[in-house]
């Protein structure tokens, strides 16, 4: 059986960073894309952000690059989200998705309970 | 980026009655390799989001015969043929075929 499962989330200043993790199991992790997506309280689903089964290849939301950086590491089954510089409209649920392909996305199959992030002074 | 649009944004419908939600892309989903990743996601209340249909029209495993999908190019439905109580959530498109990934606003299925 597929699981993921997200922590990390908690309560963040404006312009500080936490980093979520997933871990996964129930399917060899390395031969799968992985995903983050967010949803903000009572809002829709946002996507931020992929990265391939082997973690050469990233993608990201324009209203994260450069602040956000996803990783993964296949040895320990985990996928990593760094947020730095963090702002109050990242507040929101994060799901780490899994992909049924290596390299794209193509649709998200299974997916994390979620873990809140909430941005506040 | 390619804006996925939903209608209508609620349906009240009465147990054991059909529903459809339509999602409009604002340019075609189809895929270099021919495939078009359209696929719609239900989201139960404080549940996470759940796959239901991928591909346009594949139901994803353990997923009723009731939910089916269809459409092609940028005009796609979702038809629930007899609504059941536990359908009542929120139902998103999305598309995969190019980046940034992108869903509907989303459909808020309610019980009359």
């Amino acid at each position: 059986e597929v699981q993921l499962l997200e922590s990390g989330g908690g309560l963040i200043q404006p312009g500080g960073s936490v980093s979520l993790s997933c871990t996964a199991s129930g399917f060899s992790f390395s031969l799968y894309a992985m995903n983050w997506v967010r949803q903000a309280p009572g809002k829709g689903l946002d996507w931020v952000s992929t990265i391939s089964g082997n973690g050469d290849t990233t993608y990201y939301a324009d209203s994260v690059k450069g602040r956000f950086t996803i990783s993964r590491d296949n040895s320990k089954n985990t996928l990593f989200l760094q947020m730095n510089s963090l702002r109050v409209e990242d507040t929101a649920v994060y799901y780490c998705a899994k992909s049924p392909g290596v390299y794209s996305p193509y649709y998200l199959d299974y997916w994390g309970q979620g873990t809140l992030v909430t941005v506040s002074s | 980026d390619i804006v996925m649009t939903q209608t209508p944004l609620a349906s009240p419908v009465t147990l054991g009655q059909p529903a459809s939600i339509s999602c409009r892309s604002s340019q075609s989903l189809v895929h270099s390799d021919g495939n078009t990743y359209l696929s719609w996601l239900q989201q139960r209340p404080g549940q996470p989001p759940r796959l239901l249909i991928y591909k346009i029209s594949t139901r994803f495993s353990g997923v009723p015969d009731r939910f089916s999908g269809s459409g092609a190019g940028t005009d796609f439905t979702l038809k629930i043929s007899r609504v059941e109580a536990e359908d009542v959530g929120i139902y998103y498109c999305m598309q995969a075929t190019q980046f940034p990934l992108s869903f509907g606003q989303g459909t808020k299925l309610e019980i009359k």
